[in-house]
């Protein structure tokens, strides 16, 4: 049972321009979400959270969008840069479930020249 | 900013042995820390949590006796890989959630490639 899914497992944009990549959950009791970059044979790197109270989130080129009534969420990365091809995992947690997260399936995100 | 270690990056292990990798806080103390697995192409999921002091909770449908998980110090946990076969081959990575209060997000080490022949 995914709770937390990434639908497009591969996302080709071209530098400068908007990659936007798409989370959706089923689990209507998480309550914080995350996004980590993911280089091969690394460890995920933390990008950027938010918290159920909220419906955006925003740092530097990275802005997170929540829609709590549609379960979806979106990482929004502008202006998209070379350096930012890798792939990208969401996450949900529960407050107070001990910081274990469940992670998306992964978009691989390729920003061309 | 906090930062996990793990090592070893990668181990190539022939069938019936057994691997130890470690997972290292550097520079805080994490009484809990996580251990996933990655298969190829798949999303990251939780095997156990390792909790400093007591026993370390396994996730359903993996087996406890074969994934041995030690939380030595509040910044050392270690997962031995006992009897290693070859559908034992993955991708293991640790990760210890950020020190204060509140839902911090995970710190990850750089995973280790196991790799059982």
């Amino acid at each position: 049972d995914q709770q937390v899914k990434q639908n497009s497992p591969s996302l080709s944009v071209q530098e400068g321009r908007i990659s936007i990549l798409n989370c959706d959950y089923t689990n209507s009791m998480f309550d914080y979400f995350l996004w980590y970059k993911k280089y091969p044979a690394e460890g995920p790197t933390f990008l950027i959270s938010i918290s159920s109270i909220k419906d955006k989130n925003e740092d530097g080129r990275f802005t997170v969008f929540l829609n709590k009534s549609a379960k979806h969420l979106s990482l929004h990365i502008v202006p998209s840069q070379p350096g930012d091809s890798a792939v990208y995992f969401c996450a949900a947690g529960l407050t107070g479930g001990g910081n274990k997260l469940t992670f998306g399936t992964g978009t691989q995100l390729k920003v061309e020249l | 900013g906090a930062v996990v270690s793990q090592h070893p990056s990668r181990v190539i292990c022939k069938s019936g042995t057994s691997v130890k990798i470690e997972c290292r806080s550097l520079d805080f103390q994490a009484t809990t820390m996580f251990w996933y697995r990655q298969f190829p192409k798949k999303s990251l999921m939780l095997m156990a949590t390792s909790n400093e002091g007591s026993k370390a909770t396994y996730e359903q449908g993996v087996e406890k006796d074969k994934f041995l998980i030690n939380h030595a110090s509040l910044t050392l946990s270690t997962l031995t890989v006992t009897s290693a076969h070859p559908e034992d081959s993955s991708f293991y990575i640790c990760s210890a959630p950020s020190p204060g209060i509140g839902n911090s997000p995970l710190h990850f080490g750089n995973g280790t490639r196991l790799t059982v022949t």
